[in-house]
């Protein structure tokens, strides 16, 4: 079964920050692009990032450039997202999604809340 | 960045009848590469449609998708109760891969 798990959200305070872990099971984590897409409460979907399958390409929305770091490790079968000076518009359940074409398989989701 | 723009925000409808759900794109999506996802309540969204008219694995015939360019539709052809959810295009032709804001199916 092909599976994807997160897990790291939390509540935090502005200013901090947090690193989001997504676990991959039942497929070869290491041929597929990755993605983290976010969904603020009552809100839609927004593209977060994104990373090639070997780590070397990197992309952002604008709204995370230069204060979220996505980064994979094959090995672990695992992907990653650093968030630095996180605010409250960056309050939301974030999912990691698999690449295929388009997002074909999605985790459940953990939610970030950030708040004083 | 492409735009995606779906109508309308919300349809109220009954078990049986006929959704037709639009997603327009502020400029052409190349090669078709529009999605549409659905999300249930509670839930992560599920793929339903790639490559503006391909099923994805498991998903019903009732499922249908059409389009090209910048005007894309999903319909479902006979709501079922399961079907009551909120749907999202996606355009995967372009980074950033941007949804548009959603279409809530509800009961009538």
């Amino acid at each position: 079964q092909e599976l994807l798990v997160e897990s790291g959200g939390g509540v935090v305070q502005p200013g901090t920050s947090l690193r989001l872990s997504c676990v991959a099971s039942g497929f070869t984590f290491r041929t597929f692009p990755m993605h983290w897409v976010r969904q603020a409460p009552g809100k839609g979907l927004a593209w977060v990032s994104a990373v090639s399958p070997d780590g070397s390409d990197k992309y952002y929305s604008d709204s995370v450039k230069g204060r979220f770091t996505i980064s994979r490790d094959n090995s672990k079968n695992t992907l990653y997202l650093q968030m630095n000076s996180l605010n409250a518009d960056d309050t939301a359940v974030y999912y990691c999604a698999r690449q295929s074409g388009a997002f074909d398989i999605w985790g459940q989701g953990t939610m970030v809340t950030v708040s004083s | 960045e492409i735009v995606l723009t779906q109508s309308p925000g919300t349809l109220s409808l009954s078990p049986g009848e006929r959704a037709t759900l639009s997603c327009r794109a502020s400029q052409t999506v190349t090669s078709r590469y529009l999605a549409w996802y659905q999300q249930r309540r509670g839930q992560s969204p599920r793929l339903l449609i790639y490559g503006a008219s391909t099923r994805a694995t498991g998903i019903p015939d009732r499922f249908s998708g059409s389009g090209s360019g910048t005007d894309f539709t999903l319909t479902i052809s006979r709501l079922e109760p399961e079907d009551f959810a909120v749907y999202y295009c996606q355009q995967y032709s372009t980074t950033p891969r941007t949804f548009g804001q959603g279409t809530k199916v509800e009961i009538k």
